[in-house]
């Protein structure tokens, strides 16, 4: 079946640190992947994708790249800051077979970040 | 920006009660979904609808039920609700692959 596993929480930081969250899929196919943030209190927000292999995602400084021979999505960031302290979920995209357009999403189970000053 | 939208951001209701919860996306999405989020536990879906009126069980359906009349509309019902089902509810629409979320409704049962 499809599954991600994502590293365990919590994760706190100093700012200016440098950050990795672990993330390994399993699928079958070739799934697009993808990285939510959720703020306290919000809702969830891609943070950033990829949709093929060796494809690297990034924005807000933070990056990601598609690793097929490892199964691998790993979030990095160079230099953390206090406002990044949130909630993120490793995703990928499955089609159902038979229902066109329809493509559910497969989430880890969210690692928390506190960066503190 | 596509805008998701919910009813209520924080609901309570009494064991028993029939609870609705609305989600309305402005963005012509043809996908729309409903999660339900507990710690530890990440995302779990619950149904989805691609397209008007049709609707298909995600992973843990069961207590549950959904209507999409509308295109931009699709409510998840609880129709006796129970505290097991006290969490916080996510709605998200999507065209393709990508997902948009809505605020979240945070539900407590007592």
């Amino acid at each position: 079946g499809n599954s991600v596993t994502q590293m365990e929480g919590p994760v706190t930081l100093s700012e200016e640190a440098f950050l990795t969250i672990n993330c390994t899929y399993t699928a079958t196919g070739y799934p697009s992947l993808f990285w939510y943030v959720q703020y306290p209190g919000e809702g969830l927000q891609l943070l950033l994708k990829a949709t093929k292999a060796d494809d690297k995602g990034s924005n807000k400084g933070f990056e990601a790249t598609y690793r097929k021979e490892t199964t691998s999505f790993h979030l990095e960031k160079g230099s953390v800051q206090v406002s990044d302290s949130a909630v993120y979920f490793c995703a990928l995209s499955v089609r159902p077979p038979g229902i066109q357009g329809a493509q559910k999403l497969v989430f880890g189970q969210g690692t928390r970040l506190t960066i503190n000053p | 920006d596509v805008k998701v939208t919910q009813s209520s951001r924080y609901l309570v209701k009494r064991t028993g009660e029939k609870v609705f919860l609305e989600c309305v996306q402005d963005m012509d999405h043809e996908n729309m979904f409903w999660y339900r989020q507990d710690p530890g536990l990440g995302l779990r879906l619950i149904y989805f609808s691609y397209d008007v009126k049709m609707k298909e069980k995600g992973d843990i359906p069961e207590g549950y039920s959904v209507s999409r009349e509308k295109k931009e509309r699709f409510s998840l019902i609880l129709e006796s609700a129970s505290t097991n089902q006290t969490s916080m509810y996510l709605c998200a629409s999507s065209l393709a692959g990508e997902q948009y979320f809505g605020p979240g409704t945070r539900l407590t049962v007592t």
